[in-house]
């Protein structure tokens, strides 16, 4: 099983729309879960953090089952600009320093 | 507002090169990484440093890499005898005090091609 495993897309949504990301992660203990970012050809960065409670920025909310191991994102009232890549991320249980990054979900918002 | 920066943004090198990337990490963070992203694939973890040691490195980052902190700005890869899967862009990043990751800040990246 992968690490962090996200379906890759991608998802191609009319302007407006709400869309939802999933993603799943192998180690139980793991303690840090994000949402970053990721244009073509940029480099990441950080959208929301998630919590154990679920958060929301905006028109974005994160969810966190950790029983199931499994993190979303929901994105409401899709915007052109939202077009990229979302990373699911989490950290390596052996080290709070060790950022694990799933292979990422494309979104593209059409007109 | 405070950003990580990197040089060179693009290296191109012949294989069996040695090549430095360098990175100014925020000023006021503690903790410095270096990841690196293959075209078309994931973002994966390299090495972190805090202390003036590396704290954590992964299976990829072997005897022909190296990290440094030469001064109080400045935080470098060392890549010895390039190989042609070394190509990938390599994102310096870095982040502040907390117990964990917290945010990590990237650069923009330092595109490596091996010739």
């Amino acid at each position: 099983r992968k690490e962090v495993e996200q379906d890759p897309g991608p998802f191609n949504v009319p302007e407006g729309a709400t869309v939802a990301f999933n993603c799943t992660y192998s180690n139980s203990a793991s303690q840090s879960f994000f949402w970053y970012r990721q244009d073509c050809r940029k480099e990441p960065k950080l959208l929301m953090s998630v919590y154990s409670s679920g958060n929301e920025d905006g028109r974005f909310t994160a969810q966190l089952n950790r029983a199931s191991q499994y993190i979303s994102l929901l994105i409401r009232d899709s915007k052109l600009s939202d077009s990229a890549t979302y990373l699911c991320v989490v950290n390596g249980a052996d080290s709070s320093y060790k950022l694990i990054f799933g292979s990422g979900t494309r979104l593209l918002v059409r007109p | 507002e405070p950003e990580v920066t990197q040089t060179p943004s693009h290296q191109v090198t012949q294989m069996g090169q040695e090549v430095i990337l360098r990175c100014v990490p925020i000023s006021n963070h503690l903790y410095f990484y270096w990841y690196r992203q293959i075209l078309g694939q994931k973002v994966e973890f390299l090495v972190s440093f805090y202390n003036n040691e590396i704290s954590e490195k992964s299976e990829i980052f072997d005897d022909q890499f190296s990290v440094e902190r030469p001064d109080g700005s400045n935080f470098t890869l060392k890549i010895r005898s390039t190989k042609l899967e070394d190509s990938a862009m390599y994102f310096c990043a870095s982040s502040g005090g907390e117990v964990s990751p917290g945010e990590l800040f990237f650069g923009e990246g330092s595109r490596l091609t091996v010739l």
